[in-house]
């Protein structure tokens, strides 16, 4: 069966330290993986994709995910931490079946920036 | 470029009624999904459409359901609600399949 999991339910770091928020999914093909942001209140903001090519992906904001197929990750990293990018991040696989389209989320990881 | 809007924003209903969201498309895109947002959870696909026709349901019942309009504008309605429906729903639209983009949600509450 498809699934995401992200492992980290709360992360908290400290402003400008590096950060990375872990990714596994499981998918019998090859994935469209995907990031997305949510702020308090508000909808998803796609942070970066992947579809194919080079598997370091570079996105909004600063961030980057690097595409791992031998661990089925796709970990998001941004170097320098922002107090503006506390909020809620979720890893979604794209699965594609007769012709629907539907992406699978994993519970997200909460992200709290100290000062 | 207009992206995807939701309303209404807030809602409150009672057990039993009946509830309809709707959701404007980002310009020209062609599909529309669906998701529930349950508190503390990842978004769940409720279904898909794509030129008016539903492209694909996940695990809800039918009480949920949908329609796309000419201008792929969409509607989600749930009938006979349920407190378990209390969650934010979440519109996405995109060309053809993907990316999803989506709106804010409409926010469900059942009492």
């Amino acid at each position: 069966a498809q699934s995401v999991t992200q492992p980290d339910i709360h992360i908290t770091v400290s402003e400008g330290a590096s950060l990375e928020l872990r990714c596994n999914y499981s998918y019998g093909a090859t994935p469209y993986l995907f990031w997305y942001v949510q702020s308090p209140g508000q909808g998803l903001q796609l942070l970066l994709k992947y579809f194919s090519g080079d598997t370091l992906v570079q996105g909004i904001k600063g961030f980057e995910a690097e595409f791992k197929r031998s661990q089925s990750s796709f970990n998001l990293r941004k170097p320098s931490v922002h107090w503006s990018d506390a909020a809620e991040y979720f890893c979604a696989v794209g699965a594609g079946t007769s012709g629907t389209y539907k992406y699978i989320f994993g519970t997200g990881t909460r992200l709290k920036v100290l000062a | 470029e207009t992206g995807v809007t939701q309303s209404p924003t807030h809602l409150i209903k009672t057990r039993g009624q009946q509830v309809t969201l709707r959701c404007s498309s980002q310009s020209g895109h062609n599909t529309v999904s669906w998701y529930q947002q349950a508190l503390g959870q990842g978004p769940q696909f409720i279904f898909q459409y794509y030129r008016e026709e539903e492209n694909g349901r996940g695990n809800f019942p039918p009480r949920f359901s949908g329609l796309q309009f000419p201008n792929y504008s969409s509607e989600l309605n749930v009938n006979a609600l349920e407190l378990d429906d209390s969650a934010l729903y979440l519109c996405a639209s995109s060309l053809d399949a993907q990316p999803q983009h989506f709106g804010d949600g409409t926010r469900l509450s059942i009492l």
